[in-house]
């Protein structure tokens, strides 16, 4: 089984619909992050928590939100889709500073 | 701005040939500089450089930092197409949270 497991691994949704991606790992770490890639645009940070009481925003965060449901489980939400959120999100994982991070496979999401 | 940049954007060597990635950036405080290989989706860890490390090897792969110029360069010896991927850059600082991503190389290498 993955360290890093993402659902779903592809979806497709409307404009204005509200949608989420959950991630949960095994690795026990407590830093957990959201990230989206474009093309040309490298990986952009969208939000990260420490623990489950510590969420912060990323560079990119505004029509997202997330949820640490638990140290293992970290969700985010696009609450009303629009299509330039088309994109490859990745959730990923650090035990801590100087820890690089473990990826999961990755969402591709696709707003029509 | 950019913090961190690679070059060149894509490259296309023949098997057996030794390529090198650059990757510049420009932050405060830098603490490490991380090289990640992305095939098909998630990218998967190779080296982190650091203060007191900054040369790495492995296999046929090795990347130097250099802190007073800040770069790094990713060495590739003796290619196979199996190396071909997305080769991605990434710093943190001290005073920071995340790590900033470079916009990747890519390499594909023909039989």
């Amino acid at each position: 089984d993955a360290d890093v497991t993402q659902t779903p691994r592809n979806r497709i949704t409307k404009t204005g619909k509200r949608i989420m991606l959950e991630c949960s790992q095994t690795k026990g770490h407590d830093r957990m992050y959201w990230y989206r890639q474009d093309p040309g645009l490298g990986l952009q940070l969208i939000y990260y928590s420490f623990d489950v009481k510590d969420i912060n925003k990323g560079e990119i965060s505004d029509g997202y939100s997330v949820s640490r449901q638990a140290q293992a489980k970290f969700s985010l939400s696009l609450e009303s889709a629009i299509p330039n959120q088309t994109a490859l999100y990745f959730c990923a994982t650090s035990a801590g500073p100087l820890e690089g991070y473990t990826f999961g496979s990755g969402t591709r999401l696709t707003v029509v | 701005e950019d913090k961190v940049v690679q070059s060149p954007l894509s490259l296309v060597v023949h098997e057996g040939d030794t390529v090198t990635l650059n990757c510049s950036y420009e932050v405060t405080n830098f603490r490490s500089l991380l090289w990640y290989k992305q095939e098909k989706k998630a990218p998967t860890f190779l080296f982190m450089l650091t203060s007191s490390g900054i040369e790495k090897k492995s296999g046929r792969l090795s990347s130097i930092l250099d802190k007073k110029e800040l770069f790094s360069i990713l060495n590739i010896t003796a290619t196979q197409t199996g190396d071909s991927a997305v080769y991605l850059c990434a710093v943190d600082q001290n005073t920071g949270n995340q790590f900033y991503f470079g916009t990747g190389t890519s390499l594909t290498v023909i039989p």
